[in-house]
């Protein structure tokens, strides 16, 4: 079945812990990207990348890190979280980078930072 | 940043009725713009993808139309029934496009009523 899954789905941690949030395709997918949903402000791109080894910053990166180093999968990284990045957060891949094509969610992550 | 607007913030509405909302967006350089429909307890699932001015998706009983001129996208939805209960959430590459990130509205957070 094709899909976007991540890991783990709920998670609950202290400040400065530092966490990984995985993500995976196995769609062959170019296109991968991480979004945050918060109330109110809609779904935020934090990072995405184009391929292997070619990520960018989206509109909130700051405090995360990510890698692209095999194609199928794109973790997330909070190296000191904080509360404020307590949040819903999404993965998301699509075929092309383009943006012209769809994009295909995870079925996110909740992470609450205490 | 792009400025992606969704109205009305919510709506409610009784099983047979059909309804439609707006998403606005800044009119110059026009590239694409997404529907995406978000159930509850669930990831974001696309509807469409939109390239043209003028274009007309369908799928089912939702289809959207597309003024890409005066800068909006308009979903309809046709006899509404429990399950489109959603939030219904549109997103724009940057303008010109060539872009690799989406900027999401809000999002139309619909609950149709028995």
């Amino acid at each position: 079945e094709a899909q976007v899954t991540q890991n783990p789905r709920y998670l609950i941690t202290v400040t400065g812990k530092k966490l990984t949030v995985t993500c995976s395709q196995n769609m062959n997918h170019e296109y991968m990207s991480w979004y945050r949903q918060d109330p109110g402000l809609g779904l935020r791109q934090i990072y995405y990348s184009m391929n292997v080894e070619v990520t960018d910053k989206g509109d909130v990166p700051e405090g995360y890190k990510v890698s692209r180093k095999e194609k199928r999968n794109f973790p997330l990284i909070l190296e000191s979280p904080s509360p404020n990045q307590t949040s819903l957060y999404f993965c998301a891949s699509s075929p092309d980078p383009t943006t012209s094509y769809e994009q295909y969610f995870g079925p996110g992550t909740r992470l609450t930072v205490t | 940043i792009l400025n992606v607007e969704q109205s009305p913030q919510s709506l409610h509405v009784q099983e047979g009725d059909s309804t439609n909302f707006t998403c606005s967006f800044p009119s110059s350089n026009f590239y694409a713009l997404h529907w995406y429909r978000w159930e509850t307890a669930k990831s974001p699932e696309a509807l469409f993808v939109m390239t043209l001015n003028g274009d007309e998706k369908k799928k089912g009983r939702i289809s959207a139309t597309l003024n890409t001129k005066e800068g909006y996208s308009y979903l309809y939805i046709k006899g509404s029934q429990p399950e489109d209960s959603a939030t219904y959430l549109c997103a724009l590459p940057p303008l010109g496009g060539g872009g690799n990130k989406l900027t999401f509205g809000t999002g139309t957070q619909l609950k149709v009523e028995l």
